[in-house]
């Protein structure tokens, strides 16, 4: 049981240039989310998808685009990437699509990504 | 709005010694907490759970203590080793999908040798 899956795990690219990060899951998990951390920052939520077929909007969103590809994988698309983009990102699902049933997120590895 | 922080960014014990680590919320209608380990170059790694109706969870090594009157809830590790060496920090739930989850910034535990 892998849990959740990130690749790459670490990228360089130039600004300008476009790459997607790639998420999934084995837990049969309904939520996937899409974070990324900065020092000093914690963790801020980019995208979510509360099931197949449904995107929203997190704190900050501006500069990525994410398609609910199947249950499993959820990805995040850089179309043009920015120095400002430079960060640790984070895929994460959940169980539930509330606290109701009280359920924790299952965070990926990461993927350390740096634009020039 | 709503957050979820922690009292001592770093906090640095004795190989064998107990930690406790502290955590504040503001919302006082939060029914359920988590505690998360970050090591060096990992994702946050699931600990440890609690809802509002138990003052207290015990894990492996490891006790979440909360206390509803003063919002305030704690991470005890039991004689610590080197691997819990980390980040801790403590997380809400939202009520829906449409609201974020609540991250405290982290408290760095260092063990000493």
């Amino acid at each position: 049981n892998a849990g959740v899956t990130q690749t790459p795990k670490f990228q360089v690219l130039k600004t300008g240039q476009s790459m997607t990060l790639q998420c999934a899951q084995d837990m049969n998990h309904n939520s996937m989310y899409w974070y990324r951390q900065d020092p000093g920052m914690g963790l801020r939520l980019i995208y979510y998808s509360a099931s197949e077929g449904t995107t929203d909007k997190g704190e900050v969103p501006n500069g990525y685009n994410v398609s609910r590809l199947n249950k499993r994988e959820f990805s995040l698309r850089l179309e043009s990437a920015a120095p400002s983009q430079t960060s640790v990102y984070f895929c994460a699902s959940m169980s539930s699509r509330n606290k109701v049933s009280n359920s924790p997120l299952h965070f990926g590895n990461g993927t350390r990504l740096t634009v020039t | 709005g709503e957050s979820v922080g922690l009292h001592l960014p770093t906090l640095s014990v004795q190989e064998g010694d107990n930690s406790i680590i502290n955590c504040a919320y503001s919302n006082s209608a939060s029914d359920y907490f988590i505690w998360y380990k970050q090591e060096s170059g990992k994702g946050p790694q699931f600990i440890i759970d609690i809802r509002s109706n138990m003052d207290k969870r015990q894990g492996q090594r490891v006790t979440v203590l909360l206390n509803k009157t003063v919002k305030h809830l704690s991470l005890q590790i039991a004689a610590t080793q080197p691997g819990d060496s980390a980040v801790y920090f403590c997380a809400e739930p939202p009520d829906n999908y449409g609201q974020n989850f609540v991250f405290g910034p982290g408290t760095r535990l260092s063990v000493l040798p």
